[in-house]
Formats: C-alpha cells, sequence, structure tokens
C-alpha cells in the first residue's frame, strides 16, 4: 500500500510568520509531488508541484523535494489570515499510472 | 470559464434510492476521477477513467458504477444508497502521460444519505 503521510494539525503560526508544512511518502521512486490548498467547504486548488529535487519557489510559496529520504514540504512566507486552509500533498507513484495519491491533509491556520 | 463542472452541489436521498452524479470537463483532457472525501480519511479514489472508453477500479469501488460517455463526461452511479455514502464527492480531471501534470477538480457534490 503506497501511502502519504501528513500531520492534521492544526498548525498555528502568526500573521507575517512563515509557515512550514511537511508531507512524507512511502515509495522511494515516486516521480511528482504536488501540494494542494481546501478551503473550507471548498474543492481542492492546486498552488504547487515539483518533481526534481531541490527548491522550487513560486512567490510566497516555496516546495522543497528530498527524494533520498522521501519527504516533501511547503513553506509559506509572510502567512496571511487568507492563508487560512486545509493543505493537501499529493504524491504519483511511479506504476501508478496518472492517479495521485492524497495525505488527510494539515489545517493551517493564520492567527492575527 | 473552462474547468469541471459537476452536478448537482447538493443531495439528500432516501437508504436504498440511486442517483448519478454527473461531471464534465472542456479542457481536451484525457483522464478523469471520481473521488470521495470524508473528514479525516482525505481524498479516496473511487474509480478512474485514464482515458476515453476505459475505466479502472480505485480504491473504494464498492456500491459505486461509473461511464465514461464520451471525452468530456465521467459519470457516477449509487445503485443502491447507504449511509455510509454519504461524503462530499469530487470529480477530477488531468492529461494522461504528462508526469508532472496535476488534477483540476469539480466544485463538489455534497450527499447525505438517511
Amino acid at each position: 500500500q503506497k501511502e502519504v503521510e501528513q500531520n492534521s494539525g492544526p498548525l498555528s503560526v502568526p500573521e507575517g510568520a512563515i509557515a512550514s508544512l511537511n508531507c512524507t511518502y512511502s515509495d522511494r521512486g515516486s516521480q511528482s509531488f504536488f501540494w494542494y490548498r481546501q478551503y473550507s467547504g471548498k474543492s481542492p486548488e492546486l498552488i504547487m508541484s515539483i518533481y526534481s529535487n531541490g527548491d522550487k519557489e513560486d512567490g510566497r510559496f516555496t516546495a522543497q523535494l528530498n527524494k533520498a529520504s522521501q519527504y516533501v514540504s511547503l513553506l509559506i512566507r509572510d502567512s496571511q489570515p487568507s492563508d487560512s486552509a486545509t493543505y493537501l500533498c499529493a504524491v504519483r507513484f511511479t506504476g501508478g499510472g496518472n492517479k495521485l495519491t492524497f495525505g488527510t491533509g494539515t489545517q493551517l491556520k493564520v492567527e492575527l | 470559464n473552462a474547468g469541471v463542472t459537476q452536478t448537482p452541489k447538493f443531495q439528500v436521498l432516501k437508504t436504498g434510492q440511486s442517483m448519478t452524479l454527473q461531471c464534465a470537463q472542456d479542457m481536451n483532457h484525457n483522464s478523469m476521477y471520481w473521488y470521495r472525501q470524508d473528514p479525516g480519511m482525505g481524498l479516496r479514489l473511487i474509480y478512474y477513467s485514464a482515458s476515453e472508453g476505459t475505466t479502472d477500479k480505485g480504491e473504494v469501488p464498492n456500491g459505486y458504477n461509473v461511464s465514461r460517455l464520451n471525452k468530456r463526461e465521467f459519470s457516477l452511479r449509487l445503485e443502491s444508497a447507504a449511509p455510509s455514502q454519504t461524503s462530499v464527492y469530487f470529480c477530477a480531471s488531468s492529461l494522461a502521460g504528462q508526469p508532472n501534470y496535476g488534477y483540476t477538480f469539480g466544485s463538489g457534490t455534497r450527499l447525505t444519505v438517511v
């Protein structure tokens, strides 16, 4: 069973701080990794994807991938109350075709 | 607007009733998926269609059937609804053969079975 693990939280950070969200996965050969944001009562929205070891930056978001240690993380700089949501990590496992396997998500709360 | 459209948005069924959830995408995607989302369980794959004319079971297919009507449309049918099928259902689509391409999700269907 290929798995994606996330701490459910909630993770609380003050406004303006860096929020760090982590995800581990079970298959060392996995190809590609995605972070989705889901507001309460809404559908998941893709915010970042990463496929190579290292960092990928997009505005206030940075995705970090370490395939040897089998973890992927998402950093949110200058956190805003509007960033309060659940963040889902998704992995496209080797041999899984086009399917994504999702973690259960980490709830982030950005406090004023 | 381009995207994935799901209908209905809300539905209440009595145990034993049947219904079909509709999904259509206009992004020319090959692959389509049905997930359910339950508190603490995350998104679980029910069925998927890698390309037009093919369907396969996912992690939790029992009690469901699907039809890939054409490239745009992928429906999910509950033949005899049970309270355990109370959930939020999401349809998603993606490009086949593009490992670095994520999913686009529909807005979801909130189903309650009483």
